[in-house]
């Protein structure tokens, strides 16, 4: 059973457009982490988020966290090909342990 | 620094036979962990060791042994390889117990024949 579902699935775009991906969940977590994964390489830790309503920017990624803490989504603007990658949410909530979704692999084509 | 290093990078084993997957990491984590990724599916937690000395059972430890060597090496065993465990498996560490990040190594992509 998949705790945190994220979609969509996959995602392809042109360079220059938006793109949003989003992971939700029944449950509460007392933080969120997204990730990004390269083919061949192990997931690398974009953000954390903590607190409920809390937004974060990263240069043209912006995360924010829902109201509730069940969800969180993630806006790229102006789309990159090295925006390329499996996008990975991932929700803590007992010690240490994360609990991942599938992914959403997004594609920017130049 | 390297990081997190896993060993071998392939593997392909036939139905029965046994292996280890060995990781090492150089951070002075305390914690680590062993995942296994499968399309559609996420990362799926296999074990973790909490510190050195202590591990414990994730979501899908059925099939799987380890063992923490010491601080820095965290190993995960398969007694008796079955095709249900084709996967990529990944080793992770991060500094102690809570959200902290981790730190993923480069996977070791696993075929059972």
């Amino acid at each position: 059973t998949q705790l945190l579902e994220q979609s969509p699935q996959f995602l392809s775009i042109q360079e220059g457009e938006n793109l949003t991906v989003y992971c939700n969940s029944s449950s509460v977590f007392s933080s969120l982490q997204w990730y990004r994964q390269e083919p061949g390489e192990g997931p690398v830790l974009l953000v954390t988020v903590v607190t409920g309503g809390e937004v974060k920017k990263l240069k043209r990624l912006t995360f924010q966290f829902g109201d509730a803490r069940k969800d969180s989504s993630l806006h790229i603007t102006a789309a990159q090909p090295g925006d390329t990658g499996l996008y990975l949410c991932a929700g803590a909530r007992s010690w240490g342990k994360l609990q991942f979704g599938a992914g959403t692999q997004v594609v920017v084509t130049p | 620094n390297a990081g997190v290093t896993q060993t071998p990078k392939f593997q392909v084993l036939k139905t029965g036979q046994s292996m280890t997957l060995q990781c090492a990491q150089d951070m002075n984590h305390n914690s680590m962990y062993w995942y296994r990724q499968d399309p559609g599916m996420g990362l799926r937690l296999i074990y973790y060791s909490a510190s050195e000395g202590t591990t414990d059972k994730g979501e899908v430890p059925n099939g799987y042994n380890v063992s923490r060597l010491n601080k820095r090496e965290f190993s995960l065993r398969l007694e008796s390889a079955a095709p249900s465990q084709t996967s990529v498996y990944f080793c992770a560490s991060s500094v102690g117990q809570g959200a902290y990040e981790q730190y993923f190594g480069p996977g070791t992509r696993l075929t059972v024949t």
